[in-house]
């Protein structure tokens, strides 16, 4: 079965600040995506990333950086120099060869304070 | 870009109505999703549908539950006889054969009063 934890349910931070949201899986498949999605007050999902289990590099996109580690089953998000609209719910989410359907973590609160 | 679309963005509706979501997968794809998520919650899959059948459904799909793909375009879930506990966003996915990426509507709000 799978499972994807993250396991800080809220972070706070204040304006600026680097902050990291943990994520950690469960597969079985050799194959798989991992995703992060971001959702803002207004509830809609927003794709952020998406990694597939063959490529281990880590990714950068202006302030978001993304480290997959295989070896630990993990796949954490940093927002370096956080502002204060990266406040939103971060959900981490992994799909199988199944056809895409995905689990999702039950995600992160953060909030950033001016 | 293509992009799966869901209507309407926001709906309510009262206790013991039927009520049916509506969502336009992108066109090339073959897998069908919905997702529900209550508020405060993470977001759980429902049911996924290929080849015109469902492929998988979860605990929480049940016989309140269907879903159709009435026509070539249309993807729809039909909650009978809604309850309380039934208000939540629903999301609906669509994913290409042989895929494991699954691209995610904007949402349907269900408010039931």
């Amino acid at each position: 079965a799978q499972k994807v934890t993250q396991a800080q349910t809220e972070i706070s931070v204040v304006e600026k600040e680097d902050v990291t949201l943990d994520c950690v899986y469960e597969t079985r498949d050799t194959t798989y995506y991992l995703f992060w999605y971001k959702q803002p007050p207004s509830g809609e999902l927003v794709f952020l990333i998406r990694r597939n289990s063959f490529d281990e590099q880590n990714e950068i996109s202006g302030r978001y950086s993304w480290n997959f580690q295989k070896s630990t089953s993990s796949f954490n998000f940093t927002i370096t120099a956080s502002q204060v609209v990266d406040s939103a719910v971060y959900f981490c989410a992994l799909s199988d060869t199944n056809a895409g359907k995905s689990t999702f973590g039950d995600g992160t609160t953060l909030t950033v304070k001016p | 870009e293509p992009e799966v679309t869901q209507t309407p963005s926001h709906q309510v509706t009262q206790m013991g109505q039927e009520v049916i979501l509506r969502c336009v997968p992108i066109s090339n794809h073959l897998y069908f999703y919905w997702y529900r998520q209550i508020l405060g919650q993470k977001v759980e899959f429902l049911v996924s549908f290929y080849n015109n059948e469902i492929s998988e459904k979860s605990e929480i799909f049940d016989d309140q539950f269907s879903v159709e793909r009435p026509d070539g375009s249309n993807f729809t879930l039909k909650i009978r006889s809604t309850k309380l506990e039934d208000s939540a966003m629903y999301f609906c996915a669509s994913s290409r054969f042989g895929s494991t990426e699954a691209f995610f509507g904007q949402g349907t709000r269900l408010t039931v009063v």
